[in-house]
């Protein structure tokens, strides 16, 4: 199994101050189709967990550009430009290039 | 507007059995690979099962193999988990998947004597 690695385990961010989560992957997420599939998710207080990018830097339909994915191989960042208060929640990473496997999940907090 | 309604959860005795059920709409079902995802409380994210679009393929995380069986009604746009044998660790919110875009708001099983 791949095994995710994210870290931190909790943020605490300031409105408008920028926030980063790294997750690193024990195996390469490079495909031969030249993707690397790692998707970056947010689970708000009491709901499922909503897609914000897909295979590393792609943003999902309708989800502000101030977020961005990037990184390829085994290492991953998802970065907030400029944190609001909605954005607070447990991220998860998750790989797909076999079986899927999440990452812990990083609890960012205002 | 995709939605993904999952049931069938509740309360059971270890060793018990359970059906969850997921009732699709808004999209194409059949044209899908679908998932099983669960959180036990306050806990992770764990992938259960996925299965393909026609039910010829089924992959199972190690912990479920032999006790879960994934399977799929596209006349009737429904993803189902028959989870026998069930465990305490077992105890969690099943989130039904719709490839990885789309998550449903999961049903809740408890495994607890």
């Amino acid at each position: 199994d791949i095994v995710m690695t994210q870290t931190p385990v909790s943020l605490s961010v300031t409105p408008g101050q920028p926030a980063s989560i790294s997750c690193k992957s024990s195996q390469s997420l490079l495909h031969s189709d030249g993707k690397s599939y790692l998707y970056w998710y947010l689970q708000k207080p009491g709901q499922p967990p909503q897609l914000l990018i897909y295979e590393s830097s792609n943003r999902f339909s309708g989800v502000p550009d101030r977020f961005s994915g990037s990184g390829s191989g085994t290492y991953f960042t998802l970065k907030i430009s400029r944190v609001e208060a909605e954005d607070v929640g447990v991220y998860f990473c998750m790989q797909t290039l076999h079986l899927p496997t999440f990452g812990q999940g990083t609890k960012l907090e205002i | 507007e995709v939605q993904l309604v999952a049931s069938g959860g509740g309360l059971v005795q270890p060793g018990g059995s359970l059906r969850l059920s997921c009732t699709a709409s808004g999209f194409s079902f059949s044209t899908y690979w679908m998932n099983w995802v669960r959180q036990a409380p306050g806990k992770g994210l764990e992938w259960v099962a996925n299965i393909n679009q026609d039910g010829s393929e089924k992959n199972y995380v190690d912990s479920v193999k032999g006790r879960f069986t994934i399977s799929r009604d596209n006349a009737k746009n429904s993803l189902y988990l028959q989870m026998n044998s069930l465990r305490d660790e077992d105890t969690a919110v099943y989130y039904c998947v719709r490839g990885i875009h789309y998550w449903g708001q999961g049903t809740l099983v408890t495994v607890s004597s």
